[in-house]
């Protein structure tokens, strides 16, 4: 099946600095990515939809200048939280979908687990 | 908007034997799909089974099945011959054709007992 990884898989960072996390579909082309966030025992929520070549699609309640999306390829989307702060701490996970007419199935990553400190 | 309702928080079963885990969900859409996945420990997301709205025929994995009740609006996830690996949390989902995006249920975390 396909592929989808992320990195890094875990990383604590201070109040106040950026982070930066990687989706990479590796055996497939993926138009379209997207962004979830998740909390201990609680479900993804889907924070934005990235499209390569153009500009995310943030869900309501997400602030795009904090968590800025850049799809600079077909295989390659990053997500960046800047000036990071405790409660941005979660587990981000991405998945991408095949860019294949009719494709419906998401493949996801195996998560990024994001600490501040 | 489409919204997916997973009742049960939580359930238990003993290794062997089987297990009954509803969905429902509400939508005006006739064309979508419905999914279960599966998040173990490790929290990587993985697909168990999948559902075309447009077949009647209810999807079947192995161990697992599926009971779609279009009408009803029901999804149901079945495992049989429980497994101590099948212990996670299990997310129905819900894909709009149309809108190219996912909505998920709350989750139930499954626990399978020795």
């Amino acid at each position: 099946g396909a592929v989808v990884s992320q990195h890094p898989s875990w990383v604590i960072c201070k109040s106040g600095t950026s982070v930066k996390i990687e989706c990479r579909s590796l055996d497939f082309q993926a138009t379209t990515m997207f962004w979830y966030r998740q909390f201990p025992k609680q479900s993804l929520m889907l924070m934005a939809t990235s499209n390569e070549g153009s500009k995310a699609t943030y869900e309501q309640g997400v602030e795009k200048d904090k968590f800025l999306i850049n799809h600079a390829s077909l295989t390659l989307s990053t997500l960046t939280v800047t000036s990071a702060h405790p409660e941005d701490s979660s587990f981000y996970i991405c998945s991408a979908r095949e860019d294949l007419a009719g494709a419906d199935e998401q493949y996801f990553g195996p998560g990024t687990r994001l600490t501040v400190t | 908007a489409q919204t997916v309702t997973q009742s049960q928080p939580e359930m238990s079963v003993q290794e062997a034997e089987t297990v009954t885990l509803s969905c429902t969900y509400d939508t005006s859409e006739s064309n979508y799909y419905l999914f279960w996945y599966k998040q173990p420990p490790s929290r990587q997301m993985i697909l168990v089974i999948r559902q075309e709205a447009y077949k009647q025929q209810n999807a079947t994995e192995n161990r697992f099945s599926v009971n779609f009740q279009k009408a009803a609006k029901s999804f149901s996830l079945k495992i049989s011959d429980s497994q101590l690996g099948d212990t996670a949390m299990y997310f129905c989902a819900f894909l709009n054709t149309n809108a190219g995006k996912s909505t998920f249920g709350d989750g139930t975390t499954l626990t399978v007992k020795p």
